[in-house]
């Protein structure tokens, strides 16, 4: 089964425009975990957030996490063509248990 | 390289024949996780290894659906008796479990395509 749930499914934007996808989550998560998927390849961790975090940086990312609504963005400034692909966020429910995914939000940059 | 290799990455077949894929973990880790992904959909847990120990099942895995991992290195997935539901993309990921799951190391999939 998969717990979290993104919105929008579909992002479209023009480079250089900022691009925010949301994840909602069902249970008490220990951390969350976003990763991005270009199209017919592999995931590729982005950045993991703790239950005790509320905001996370890295580069042109922030993460933020709201653990009373259950819920974390993942913000990319300053889009670039390149930032085209699949994110997707991965919760894990407790200290050992493996990450469960979402259906994504698939993003096109356009240049 | 050093990441985290599969083979092969795509394979077409026929119904009811047997497949098998293999993973090979980056060598330090001692977590090794396949996930099934279909088109537009997230990645779904199917299993995963702590060394050679077989830790966790989904129910997605059938009976049809077997996974080893001796000495806890490589691991292999394969699947018997092969129905057009099992087209999808079959990813192996990796890890150094601590105390709890962290960033997973993924490979670049292994598509399976069931004519």
């Amino acid at each position: 089964s998969q717990q979290g749930e993104e919105d929008p499914q579909a992002l479209s934007i023009q480079e250089g425009e900022n691009a925010t996808m949301n994840c909602s989550y069902k249970t008490s998560i220990n951390n969350l975990q976003w990763y991005r998927q270009n199209s017919g390849r592999g995931l590729v961790h982005l950045i993991l957030i703790r239950s005790n975090e509320r905001e996370k940086h890295s580069g042109r990312l922030r993460v933020t996490l709201d653990t009373s609504k259950k819920s974390s963005s993942l913000l990319i400034t300053a889009s670039r063509a390149a930032d085209t692909a699949s994110y997707f966020c991965a919760t894990v429910n407790s200290g050992n248990t493996p990450l469960v995914f979402g259906k994504g939000t698939r993003l096109s940059v356009i240049a | 390289d050093t990441g985290v290799s599969q083979d092969p990455r795509h394979k077409i077949t026929k119904r009811g024949q047997n497949v098998t894929f293999r993973c090979d973990p980056i060598s330090e880790h001692n977590r090794l996780y396949w996930y099934r992904q279909t088109l537009g959909q997230g990645p779904e847990f199917l299993t995963y290894f702590q060394n050679e120990a077989q830790l966790e099942k989904s129910r997605l895995l059938s009976d049809r659906f077997s996974a080893e991992r001796p000495k806890g290195s490589f691991s292999t997935l394969e699947i018997q008796r092969t129905e057009q539901g099992d087209s999808a993309m079959y990813l192996c990921a990796s890890t150094y479990q601590g105390a709890s799951t962290g960033e997973l190391f993924f490979g670049e999939g292994s598509r399976l395509t069931v004519l």
